[in-house]
């Protein structure tokens, strides 16, 4: 168990421009999360895969934001055009389930847009 | 719709002291109840949790009780220490939401 992995750790990116992030979550875990979380507040669910399957996703969510998770084993975050409202750290999870199942974190990327 | 109180932060006490941290929650479920914490410079990490009314989760010396009757999951310790420092979130799950909803958060700072 390597736990849950995130790239970049850091990302300062103009406005306008896109960028992706990645998750790798423990292996045997068929659900993942993606989170964001400002300074002063707790995670704010964005999306959820359910092993390739996106079933969740935040009305938050603008269409400047998409995931994939294409052979139910990594994820990716795409943020279109982004805003500097965008920046926040970007938390992603992973578990055996949903429910009562342990969320495992990963170390997150901060996102800032100057 | 469900939703999570903490108190606010920070919380500032001695070491040796005794810690409460309020939790409160509104569902229209039956939630199970989570504490997280973010140790200064790491990710998330579950601390314990309570699946069921009167159900008392406990880890590291912490505890925390599911009481229905008043809707609270209020996180204690005994005797807390410097390591102890961190933020601390009170989070409920229920299926009609299909993720965690999670408190702001209550820093913790533990003084020498």
């Amino acid at each position: 168990d390597t736990g849950v992995s995130q790239d970049p750790r850091h990302k300062i990116t103009k406005r306008g421009q896109n960028v992706t992030f990645r998750c790798d979550p423990i292996s045997e875990h068929n659900r993942l999360y993606w989170y964001r979380q400002t300074l002063g507040q707790g995670p704010e669910f964005l999306t959820y895969f359910q092993n390739e399957a996106q079933l969740e996703k935040s009305r938050l969510l603008s269409d400047r934001f998409s995931a994939e998770r294409p052979k139910g084993s990594f994820s990716t975050l795409e943020i279109q055009r982004t805003e500097q409202g965008d920046s926040a750290m970007y938390l992603c999870a992973s578990s055996k389930g949903g429910g009562v199942y342990e969320q495992y974190f990963g170390p997150g990327t901060r996102l800032t847009v100057t | 719709g469900d939703s999570v109180t903490q108190m606010e932060g920070p919380v500032t006490l001695s070491e040796e002291a005794f810690l409460t941290i309020n939790c409160t929650y509104t569902a229209t479920g039956y939630p199970s109840l989570f504490w997280y914490v973010q140790y200064p410079g790491e990710g998330l990490q579950l601390l314990l949790k309570a699946t069921k009314a009167d159900d008392k989760g406990s880890n590291k010396g912490f505890e925390a009780t599911y009481r229905k009757e008043t809707t609270s999951f209020h996180l204690e310790k005994g005797s807390v220490q410097v390591s102890d420092s961190a933020v601390y979130f009170c989070a409920l799950w229920t299926d009609s939401n299909y993720q965690l909803i999670w408190g702001a958060g209550t820093k913790l700072i533990i003084k020498p």
